[in-house]
């Protein structure tokens, strides 16, 4: 139980287009949906949490304008990179929390993530 | 504040002798702790956690890991390393009380294995 899928697992676009990925919830519904960043070598850094029906929160430096977040529904959340960059190039990982599943304790459960690399 | 700090951004050990991997953590309430394991170009996978139960928390794939408030450590323990245990180890932190549910990563620590 608790599986988090991502799609594209993979994605190479050019300079100046836009990126979906789509992350889902496969067997429960969740409450909050969080999206990570990470560099190689890196830790993951938390972009942006969204709860269903919401605007995101984003974190300090992330530019909600450049990464538009979506949370349509209790098992989809989806994250936009527009007009993106070759700086833009990572490695971008969701994660999605329920207390039914979880209990009280914040457990994340993580996506497979996404590697995009922009040309 | 949390905070959470691994102590080693690389371990190498040989095939067969124990791991050590070394996190101590900050928290003003009694967190949550996570050990993830994340292969190259993969998601994380929970090795296991502690939600104040039981202090010495078992996991998966051998490894354990010992809840010690007065160290404010939460070190991850395997006793013999094989070869496909090599990857990347995040610990995390999580305030309960939260209602953000946000997660704390620390840095990582990149355990290698030798033949």
């Amino acid at each position: 139980g608790a599986v988090v899928s991502q799609h594209p697992s993979r994605v190479i676009c050019k300079s100046g287009t836009s990126v979906k990925i789509e992350c889902r919830s496969l067997d429960f519904q969740a409450t909050t949906m969080f999206w990570y960043r990470q560099f190689p070598k890196q830790s993951l850094m938390l972009m942006a949490t969204s709860n269903e029906g919401s605007k995101a929160t984003y974190e300090q430096g992330v530019e909600k304008d450049k990464f538009l977040i979506n949370h349509a529904s209790l098992t989809l959340s989806t994250l936009t990179v527009t007009s993106a960059h070759p700086e833009d190039s990572s490695f971008y990982i969701c994660s999605a929390d329920n207390t039914l599943v979880s209990g009280h304790y914040n457990e994340q459960f993580f996506g497979p993530g996404t590697r995009l690399t922009v040309l | 504040a949390q905070s959470v700090t691994q102590l080693d951004s690389h371990v190498s050990v040989s095939e067969g002798t124990p791991v050590l991997l070394r996190c101590n953590y900050s928290s003003s309430y009694s967190p949550s702790l996570f050990w993830y394991v994340q292969h190259p170009n993969k998601g994380l996978q929970l090795l296991l956690k502690y939600t104040s139960a039981a202090t010495l928390v078992k996991g998966i794939n051998g490894f354990e890991a010992e809840f010690k408030k007065s160290e404010t450590s939460f070190h991850l323990t395997k006793p013999s390393a094989h070869m496909s245990d090599a990857a990347e180890y995040f610990c995390v932190v999580s305030d309960p009380n939260s209602s953000a549910s946000k997660i704390i990563f620390g840095s990582g620590t990149r355990l290698s294995i030798r033949p």
